[in-house]
């Protein structure tokens, strides 16, 4: 278990609507990521953080943005949400720093009717 | 464009038998490989390489990288029911930590 806590763990929302993810971490890790998983194509990643306020895109960040107001706390938000977001969403962090292992959160399955 | 794939997509084994799982990549920056086993939830941190030649092993799982090829390769000898996963491969790109994926193998170990 590396401290890490996705919520919700499951969401159903209509197309047009804005939905934010949270992931939280107890252990105080600079690096987070925000990866989406859809079959045949991995986990490919959307956003990550190296600091509070430090965030940059990953390969697929049409559509999302994050924020990192505090360590603890990684929010990612689709600003108006398509059927094409339907997914499965993890969050990870770092444990000693970008370059190394990262560990995964429970995950957030999401469903864009 | 940074590529990682990974063969076979699936297999189907029985209990007792040895497997062995590919991954290739071509990227611009490479500063490591990663395995990940993934059941019907997040994935889980199996082995990290950065050197070629040096393999590592815990209990019947093994690893190795081979940078002038470009591959590494993942091996479960006496594999069984529990080893039913999809295992995922990743390199990473960057001193940020970003990682490029694999599609994954989905094994499955019959009885």
């Amino acid at each position: 278990d590396a401290g890490i806590t996705q919520s919700p763990r499951h969401k159903v929302t209509e197309t047009g609507t804005p939905v934010t993810l949270r992931c939280h971490q107890t252990e105080n890790h600079r690096y987070m990521y925000w990866y989406r998983q859809d079959p045949g194509h991995g986990l490919r990643l959307i956003h990550y953080s190296y600091g509070v306020k430090d965030t940059d895109k990953g390969e697929v960040s049409d559509g999302y943005s994050v924020s990192r107001s505090k360590t603890e706390d990684f929010l990612l938000t689709l600003e108006s949400a398509t059927s094409s977001q339907t997914s499965v969403y993890f969050c990870a962090i770092s444990r000693q720093g970008a370059g190394n292992e990262q560990f995964f959160g429970p995950g957030t399955r999401l469903t864009v009717l | 464009e940074d590529k990682v794939v990974q063969s076979p997509l699936s297999l189907v084994v029985h209990e007792g038998d040895t497997v062995t799982l590919n991954c290739s990549y071509e990227v611009t920056n490479f500063r490591s490989l990663l395995w990940y086993k993934q059941e019907k939830k997040a994935p889980t941190f199996l082995f990290m390489l950065t050197s070629s030649g040096i393999e590592k092993k815990s209990g019947r799982l093994s690893s190795i990288l081979d940078k002038k090829e470009l591959f590494s390769i993942l091996n479960i000898t006496a594999t069984q029911t529990g080893d039913s996963a999809i295992y995922l491969c990743a390199v990473t790109l960057d001193s940020w930590g970003k990682l490029q994926f694999g599609a994954g193998t989905q094994v499955v170990v019959t009885p």
